[in-house]
């Protein structure tokens, strides 16, 4: 089954900074890369997606890049507020048909100080 | 209107009882999942159905017993809690015969066995 692996799981930086998550994959036919946040006490909320056939996704402040060669793909959060300070979990899932399922990283707590 | 909605949100029982979660969305997705989070924070997938089919059922002690009535609810029962199954409990929905992989989460089940 699928695999994945986040770095760091803690990450802490001045408001203004940029913030970079990482994570691979094990299984070379996934082709769906969500990124959720999880704010204390809160549901998980999509944040952004990226599909296989893309290599790089932008929304305003977050980005995601996709290295399907390397089984990488990471979130980049540019001017990061206080407001950003998060759980932000990424994951990774093979969809054929309706029988997809997403693998979650285990999750890295940002913490963003004002 | 809430989009995934699940029942109770805190549920505090002891060992050995029976207990259920209901999960109902009006999203009209087609496709209903259950995660575990424990203390760590790690999102574990155990059951996604797919218009009412149970088409995921990961590595579960059997005494966790999904059932989808249609395909706008999902329900869990759990028999003969142990204190392991603390946690919190997702709910998630998402649209994947539209091609619409993201999950929408439902607002979680804590789950306290004393």
């Amino acid at each position: 089954g699928e695999n994945v692996e986040q770095h760091p799981s803690t990450l802490s930086v001045q408001e203004g900074d940029s913030a970079v998550i990482k994570c691979t994959y094990s299984d070379s036919a996934s082709n769906y890369f969500p990124w959720y946040k999880q704010e204390l006490g809160k549901r998980p909320q999509l944040i952004i997606d990226i599909r296989s056939n893309v290599g790089e996704k932008k929304d305003q402040r977050i980005a995601v890049t996709l290295n399907k060669t390397a089984k990488h793909f990471s979130l980049h959060i540019t001017e990061t507020q206080p407001e950003d300070s998060a759980v932000y979990f990424c994951a990774a899932s093979r969809w054929d048909t309706n029988a997809g399922k997403s693998t979650f990283g285990d999750g890295t707590t940002l913490t963003v100080k004002p | 209107d809430t989009a995934v909605s699940q029942t109770p949100k805190y549920l505090v029982t002891q060992m050995g009882n029976d207990k259920s979660i209901k999960c109902e969305q009006n999203l009209g997705h087609d496709t209903m999942y259950w995660y575990k989070q424990d203390s760590k924070k790690f999102l574990k997938i155990m059951f996604s159905y797919n218009n009412k089919e149970l088409i995921i059922n990961e590595t579960v002690p059997n005494r966790f017993s999904p059932k989808s009535p249609d395909k706008a609810h999902l329900n869990l029962h759990i028999n003969s809690l142990e204190l392991g199954d603390s946690a919190v409990y997702f709910c998630a929905s998402s649209n994947a015969d539209r091609g619409r992989w993201g999950y929408t989460f439902g607002s979680g089940t804590r789950l306290t066995v004393v």
